[in-house]
């Protein structure tokens, strides 16, 4: 029973490299997001999908893309690694039948450090 | 603009006691309301959720509290346990539930 499952979670990226963190789910949700926590902060929204092919921004899109090619993987592209994005990255999905209050299950997470 | 706020960053309870963590929110087309709990190296996982038409759910030891004309939620553990150390987190969604804005939590630390 693997849930979210995010590759890879440890990562170190020089500025102006580019990479891509891995995520994908067994669960068959239809919504998936992407969330950024710096220390001593919140979860800040990057990108989040409601179904395969539909993704929309959230607080912090800048600097990042993303795709939702099937239901299961949600990857999150860097292009341009900068120190801003020195951040520990979660993914996660819900399933949401319709509109109201939904529970999201996160992954462990990718500690990204940008030098 | 920190639309959940959780204005302690820590909180030091011993064993057996009541541990109750507050979260304050500005925005008042937020209609559901979660806590989640984090342990060091692992995501967050859902702990509690409660609904605006409600003011109290229970789940166990842990219990959750909207007041919605003061925009303040609370969580309450009774008994706190040492397994119950970790950091919670508040977090906020309006009636569409698309998106979740997550308070910058409380690290509990439940003395044996």
């Amino acid at each position: 029973n693997a849930g979210v499952t995010q590759t890879p979670k440890f990562r170190i990226l020089k500025i102006g490299q580019s990479m891509t963190l891995q995520c994908t789910q067994d669960m068959n949700h239809n919504y998936m997001y992407w969330y950024r926590q710096d220390p001593g902060m919140g979860l800040k929204l990057i990108y989040y999908s409601v179904g395969a092919g539909i993704t929309d921004k959230g607080e912090v899109p800048n600097g990042y893309n993303v795709s939702r090619s099937t239901t299961e993987d949600f990857p999150l592209r860097l292009e341009l690694a900068a120190p801003s994005q020195t951040s520990v990255y979660f993914c996660a999905s819900s399933y949401k039948p319709g509109p109201g209050l939904s529970s999201a299950f996160f992954g462990q997470g990718t500690r990204l450090t940008v030098v | 603009d920190q639309q959940v706020k959780q204005n302690s960053p820590s909180l030091s309870v011993q064993e057996g006691r009541i541990s109750i963590l507050n979260c304050d929110y500005t925005n008042s087309m937020f209609d559901y309301f979660l806590w989640y709990k984090k342990y060091p190296a692992e995501g967050p996982t859902f702990l509690i959720s409660i609904s605006s038409i409600k003011d109290k759910n229970e789940d166990g030891r842990f219990t959750v509290f909207l007041n919605k004309s003061a925009k303040h939620l609370s969580l309450h553990i009774v008994p706190s346990q040492p397994g119950d150390s970790a950091v919670y987190f508040c977090a906020a969604s309006d009636r569409s539930g698309d998106k979740l804005t997550f308070g910058t939590g409380t690290r509990l630390a439940v003395r044996p």
